[in-house]
């Protein structure tokens, strides 16, 4: 399918290694993160999610970190495989504007090197 | 399975015409979204719905028009106003505070 995010940043690692992808968010009042993986010519798919009360979220293989002080949110991947290669977008909401509709980030291309 | 269903995949709209994507889900979802996807870009939000029979405007509305007289139903008009409809077309449906689902998508081509 056609490529999504051709200018988009681009992060590449060794099959492997581990992926840190970061996104910083500007709503103080956001209150609910998500991270969504998107293969091209796909819909995005949940990967993980964070609410504001935490700091640290694990999943299988893959951790979430805020830091609302600098708010700042970071998607880590461990032992990388070729099958995480995709756009990875990262997605805020907040009940203080009423509206509840996920605001997303411009995305960051993952590239596993085999 | 439950889940959400765009149609077409791929759609072609002359210069002036009107097209309709359709999105339907089986998810029971109070809340529904579309979005607009560009090269290079992250998701922008068109239109979205939080309850039957009702929707507000997203970022990016001119140019559309939405309903929703079902639950499960959110369909999307591309109008003639809009100028340049040439994008990724993707819907979603949320429970509230949680993950939303999206679709596959709809490609949507100006000929």
């Amino acid at each position: 399918g056609e490529s999504v995010g051709l200018h988009l940043p681009t992060l590449s690692v060794q099959e492997g290694d581990n992926s840190i992808i970061n996104c910083a968010y500007s709503n103080s009042a956001s209150d609910y993160f998500i991270w969504y993986k998107q293969e091209s010519g796909k819909g995005p798919q949940f990967i993980i999610d964070i609410r504001s009360n935490m700091d640290k979220r694990q999943g299988q293989r893959v951790t979430v970190l805020l830091n609302k002080t600098v708010k700042h949110l970071s998607l880590q991947i461990a032992a990388t495989q070729p099958g995480d290669s995709a756009v990875y977008f990262c997605a805020e909401s907040s009940m203080d504007t009423g509206r509840r509709a996920l605001t997303f980030g411009s995305g960051t291309r993952l590239q596993v090197q085999p | 399975d439950g889940g959400i269903t765009q149609s077409p995949k791929y759609l072609f709209r002359k210069e002036g015409q009107n097209v309709t994507l359709s999105c339907e889900q089986n998810l029971n979802h109070d809340a529904m979204y579309w979005y607009r996807q560009d090269p290079g870009q992250g998701l922008r939000l068109i239109y979205y719905s939080q309850i039957v029979n009702d929707f507000q405007k997203g970022d990016i509305a001119e140019g559309y028009s939405v309903s929703r007289e079902k639950k499960e139903s959110f369909p999307l008009t591309v109008t003639s106003a809009q100028k340049n409809p040439t994008a990724f077309y993707l819907c979603a449906s949320r429970m509230m505070e949680a993950e939303a689902f999206f679709g596959q998508g709809t490609r949507l081509t100006v000929v």
